[in-house]
């Protein structure tokens, strides 16, 4: 069964400061990757995933995520984060047989300094 | 709108009452996924039906949890006798379109539960 673990629980960076949030897997072929925010009070949404193809893939809000299979990584960066970049960060794997279940991990919980 | 709408937004029972949650897609998905998410954790697996069919249940759902999708469109998720530990956020969740550029989830506001 695949599994997740984010390793930070929290996170603080300043305004304007680079962001990278981690992430490892487990899955013993090739997983697909997601990563969704959960602002406060807010529902979950889906920032970026990766299925196939280019390692590195493009998300909403000026995120970006790489797949790392020798790592079993997938972290999220932003190049400089905004106050309203505040919330829940969840990284999610599924499997190749896209009828199965998605599995969360924890959360990294970001914090923004003025 | 996320394409999911969760009913009530917030509920309040006391310890041994039954409660019911409903949720509904905008439009027909014949997958659709129930999940709960405790303070500082991520969402937690609990069912998931394709059509009518419950096909899969988490051992986190026990005897006093059921799920219902009766006509395989709107699904209820109903928990008898509550506990104090059943307080949660409860997601409801559909996929996002067919074929592989479209797997993942989009998921309603939520379901939060609060057993006083």
């Amino acid at each position: 069964a695949q599994s997740v673990t984010q390793p930070d629980i929290h996170i603080t960076v300043s305004e304007g400061a680079s962001l990278e949030l981690r992430c490892n897997y487990s899955y013993g072929a090739t997983p697909y990757l997601f990563w969704y925010v959960q602002s406060p009070g807010q529902g979950l949404q889906l920032l970026l995933k990766y299925f196939s193809g280019d390692t590195l893939v493009q998300g909403i809000k000026g995120f970006e995520a790489e797949f790392k299979r020798s790592q079993s990584s997938f972290n999220l960066r932003k190049p400089s984060v905004h106050w309203s970049d505040a919330a829940e960060y969840f990284c999610a794997v599924g499997t190749m047989n896209r009828d199965d279940k998605i599995i969360f991990g924890k959360g990294t919980r970001l914090h923004i300094l003025p | 709108d996320t394409g999911v709408s969760q009913d009530p937004r917030h509920k309040i029972t006391k310890r041994g009452q039954n409660v019911t949650f409903r949720c509904d897609p905008i439009s027909e998905h014949n997958r659709l996924y129930w999940y709960r998410q405790t303070l500082g954790q991520g969402p937690e697996f609990l069912t998931y039906f394709q059509n009518e069919a419950q096909l899969e249940k988490s051992r986190l759902l026990s005897d006093r949890f059921s799920a219902e999708r009766p006509k395989g469109s709107f699904s209820t998720l109903e928990i008898q006798r509550t506990e104090q530990g059943d307080s949660a956020m409860y997601l409801c969740a559909i996929t996002l379109g067919a074929g592989e550029i479209n797997y993942g989830y989009t998921f309603g506001s939520g379901t939060r539960l609060t057993v006083v």
